[in-house]
């Protein structure tokens, strides 16, 4: 099955600064790479996702890339603020049929003022 | 639209007692999901049920069981909860593919087995 492996586990930065989380993933069949974001007791939430027939994808302060060939993705945040602290999933699936997401184990950003 | 809703919020049990975590959907999706949580290990997916009517196992499947009551509601059991079923649970769910595959979470159930 599919192995995804997620650095750093934690992540401190300074307000105004960027912050980059890598996964790598094992399925070379994987197609869909989701990323989401779970505040301090809430549920998670995606926040930004990227299929494979792309190699970047911007929403505002946030990107992902993908390089299919080595097999790994990276979330990008620039301009950090306290409110992007958090904990960060990468995820992988087939995205074929009703497939499943195999997650990382997460990253915990501290962005502080 | 409440989107994904969970009860109970919060719940202890002592090792051998059973109880069902109830999951309901607003959103017409086909596939649900129940995940657990603990400190280090990311989400781990326990079972799923790709339509209704089914349902497969996840990585970690062993000690729980789910009833895919309807289209909105996917239940999940442990007939004997052991201290190891310490964790928060969450149920998610998604539209089938290619209309694409976010997954939406519920609020979760912490779950503490003594």
């Amino acid at each position: 099955g599919e192995n995804v492996e997620q650095h750093p586990s934690t992540l401190s930065v300074q307000e105004g600064d960027s912050a980059v989380i890598k996964c790598t993933y094992s399925d070379s069949a994987s197609n869909y790479f989701p990323w989401y974001k779970q505040e301090l007791g809430k549920r998670p939430q995606l926040i930004i996702d990227i299929r494979s027939n792309v190699g970047e994808k911007k929403d505002q302060r946030i990107a992902v890339t993908l390089n299919k060939t080595a097999k790994h993705f990276s979330l990008h945040i620039t301009e950090t603020q306290p409110e992007d602290s958090a904990v960060y999933f990468c995820a992988a699936s087939r995205g074929s049929g009703y497939s499943t997401l195999t997650f990382g184990k997460g990253t915990m950003l501290l962005v502080s003022p | 639209n409440a989107g994904v809703t969970q009860t109970p919020k919060f719940q202890v049990l002592k090792t051998g007692q059973s109880m069902t975590l109830q999951c309901a959907q607003d959103m017409n999706h086909n596939s649900m999901y129940w995940y657990r949580q603990d400190p280090g290990m990311g989400l781990r997916l326990i079972y799923y049920s790709a339509s209704e009517g089914t349902t497969d196992k996840g990585e970690v499947p062993n000690g729980y069981n789910v009833s895919r009551l309807n289209k909105r509601e996917f239940s999940l059991r442990l007939e004997s909860a052991a201290p190891s079923q310490t964790s928060v649970y969450f149920c998610a769910s998604s539209e089938a593919w290619p209309s694409g595959n976010e997954q939406f979470f519920g609020p979760g159930t912490r779950l503490t087995v003594l």
